[in-house]
């Protein structure tokens, strides 16, 4: 099946500092999208993507579809504490029936 | 508004043992998935839904069972659990905009199964 290549896997960072992650596919994908899931919740959907090239802010976050469509990355500036979690990215090939592929998530822990 | 909900929220089963996992949306949502999260594998697609009545497979189908008899619940079946069926369990549901886009998936609280 389709892979998507996230990383890294884990980050340790002490806060005020900015953070940087990408995914990488073999596969072109129409759609990125970032989540963040918080412990014993659910993915919660950060920043979604749907045009190469497309940078797109979120408060602290920057996101960018790469202009291949075969990757993505998630900056976050300036941690805080509440920025721990599993992000994940996720793509989709088109619209429609396609359904989601996820990386297998960055671990986040961000020291105070 | 609700979103997704799912029930129950911790399970605890013995191998052999049969349950079902609901999934309720109320957003009218057509398309419909069931995840597994398990530690360093991220969500792995088990079976999803495009509409009321028809179900596919995913990418980890083996020993599930899944119905989507309404449009707003989207049901995963285990027949008989086996330890390696302990994970927690997400559904999620999304649709396409007029623009033939889809729309994020918005996700559940996630239902951990645990399988002795």
């Amino acid at each position: 099946g389709q892979q998507l290549n996230q990383s890294p896997q884990s980050m340790f960072i002490q806060e005020g500092e900015d953070v940087s992650m990408n995914c990488t596919s073999s596969s072109i994908f129409n759609t990125w999208l970032w989540y963040k899931q918080d412990p014993g919740e659910g993915p919660v959907l950060l920043i979604a993507l749907y045009k190469a090239g497309e940078l797109t802010s979120n408060g602290r976050l920057t996101a960018q579809f790469g202009i291949t469509r075969k990757d993505s990355f998630l900056n976050i500036s300036a941690s805080i504490p509440s920025d721990v979690g599993i992000y994940f990215c996720a793509g989709q090939r088109r619209g429609g029936s396609e359904k989601l592929v996820f990386g297998k998530g960055t671990k986040l822990t961000v020291n105070p | 508004n609700a979103g997704v909900t799912q029930t129950p929220k911790f399970r605890v089963l013995k191998t052999g043992q049969s349950m079902t996992l609901l999934c309720a949306q109320d957003m009218n949502h057509e398309y419909m998935y069931w995840y597994r999260q398990d530690p360093g594998m991220g969500l792995r697609l088990i079976h999803y839904s495009v509409g009321e009545g028809t179900t596919a497979k995913g990418e980890v189908p083996d020993g599930y069972n899944v119905s989507r008899l309404k449009k707003q619940n989207f049901l995963l079946g285990l027949e008989s659990a086996a330890p390696s069926q302990t994970s927690v369990y997400f559904c999620a549901s999304s649709y396409s905009n007029k623009r033939g886009r889809d729309t994020e998936a918005f996700f559940g609280q996630g239902t951990r199964l645990t399988v002795v």
